[in-house]
């Protein structure tokens, strides 16, 4: 067990619709990451939160935002859902790199199907 | 940009068997390097980690030298066991962001 929890476990949903994800990182971790992994793009990085802010974007379509709040939890935001978004969405949290606890701990998972 | 490039799979072995999964980096600067394995239906665990060159990591009988002179940082095993088959995936920590860029995955069958 990792620490790091996500819900739900699965997600069924049809095009068009908006869903939501949760993580909740590993205790005192203040950076959150949020990664896709689907079999034509592979393990991909969405964005990173520090401490509720927004440290670093990847290739997050625009439909996608998410956010951390006070409590360090974190919540990503899929809407407009399309048939490609079917994936496996993880989350990952870390502490400070200066620290030397950079290493990111990953959450289960949520798998995501668009029908 | 910096990339990791793995071997592709599957790798397919006979218990005891010695098991190497190639990867090799392309980054600036020097990287901590990350092994990370995924069982069938489950999420991603930290396998073992290096922070800098001609560092070993190691965990559960595998291990992995950060080679900075080649580029890389192969996963070996002296003796695989079936509850070794899994997917592995090799990642580098990009130093500007810390977002972790990964390689392919390299799926490993062990049979008895």
């Amino acid at each position: 067990d990792s620490g790091v929890t996500q819900t739900p476990k699965h997600l069924i949903t049809a095009t068009g619709q908006r869903v939501t994800l949760r993580c909740s990182p590993r205790s005192g971790d203040l950076s959150v990451y949020w990664y896709q992994q689907s079999l034509d793009q592979g393990l991909q990085f969405l964005i990173q939160y520090y401490n509720g802010e927004e440290r670093a974007k990847g290739n997050i379509l625009e439909r996608f935002s998410a956010q951390q709040f006070p409590d360090l939890h974190s919540e990503l935001n899929l809407s407009s859902l399309e048939l490609g978004d079917s994936a496996l969405y993880f989350c990952a949290s870390s502490g400070p790199r200066l620290a030397g606890m950079e290493t990111q701990y990953f959450g289960p998972g949520t798998r995501l199907l668009v029908l | 940009g910096d990339s990791v490039t793995q071997m592709e799979g599957p790798v397919t072995l006979s218990e005891e068997a010695f098991l190497t999964i190639n990867c090799t980096y392309t980054a600036t600067g020097y990287p901590s390097l990350f092994w990370y394995v995924q069982y069938p239906g489950e999420g991603l665990q930290l396998l073992l980690k290096a922070t800098k060159a001609d560092d070993k990591g190691s965990n559960k009988g595998f291990e992995a030298t950060y080679r900075k002179e080649t580029t890389s940082f192969h996963l070996e095993k002296g003796s695989v066991q079936v509850s070794d088959s899994a997917v592995y995936f090799c990642a580098l920590s990009d130093l500007n962001t810390d977002k972790l860029i990964f390689g392919t995955g390299t799926r490993l069958q062990v049979f008895p």
